[in-house]
């Protein structure tokens, strides 16, 4: 069974406008998540965290919002940009000493 | 610093060979980590090496994996006999004490044929 789950498979947004990835996690015990973006022939690499005493967190263009009471969080970028294009992994910090990681979401931006 | 490094970057084998997959972690980092990546399942976890002594092995899918870690810069990743449903990207990742995220290898894409 997914503990973390990311339902799009993919996302298209146009050049400009904002990009929304959303993953959702079962296990309340999760307390630390991760956004990790990857490009195609490279490993994914970190892109924003949020512990879960926050609801969100901001790096420039990119925002992570977290609803625990809906164990929802939801990375947004804004504007997005043809660069952005990648496969975006939600991950989920527990009591054991491991990352969970979410399926991906590959999001297209198209200039 | 030269990250995470694997070896091969591809790797071409036939059903029933064995594969060896190599990682060389992150001076310093404790924990080293196997994931294997594939469309349906995302990024699932293998098996994951704390000082070197294997700590969680129950994502290796069945006795045809093996992981070993000899010592603190080098791990490997055995699959005998492969088989054409182990086709995937592999990644090692490496992570600090105490850090919350992990550095990743460029991975290495198999295929069984």
């Amino acid at each position: 069974d997914q503990q973390v789950k990311q339902n799009s498979p993919s996302l298209s947004v146009q050049e400009g406008r904002i990009s929304i990835l959303n993953c959702d996690y079962t296990n309340s015990m999760f307390d630390y998540f991760l956004w990790y973006k990857k490009y195609p022939a490279e490993g994914p690499t970190f892109l924003i965290s949020i512990s879960s005493i926050k609801d969100k967190n901001e790096d420039g263009r990119f925002t992570v919002f977290l609803n625990k009471s809906a164990k929802h969080l939801s990375l947004h970028i804004v504007p997005s940009q043809p660069g952005d294009s990648a496969v975006y992994f939600c991950a989920a910090w527990g009591s054991a000493r491991q990352l969970t990681f979410g399926s991906g979401t590959q999001l297209t931006v198209l200039p | 610093d030269a990250g995470v490094i694997q070896s091969p970057r591809h790797e071409v084998t036939e059903m029933g060979q064995e594969v060896t997959l190599r990682c060389k972690p992150i001076s310093g980092h404790d924990y080293l980590f196997w994931y294997r990546q594939t469309m349906m399942r995302g990024l699932e976890l293998l098996i994951y090496f704390n000082n070197n002594v294997p700590i969680d092995d129950s994502g290796m899918p069945e006795d045809r994996f093996s992981a070993k870690m000899p010592n603190a810069s080098f791990s490997t990743l055995k699959i005998q006999p492969s088989e054409p449903r182990d086709s995937a990207v592999y990644f090692c990742a490496s992570s600090r004490p105490r850090a919350y995220g992990y550095t990743f290898g460029s991975g290495t894409r198999l295929t069984v044929v």
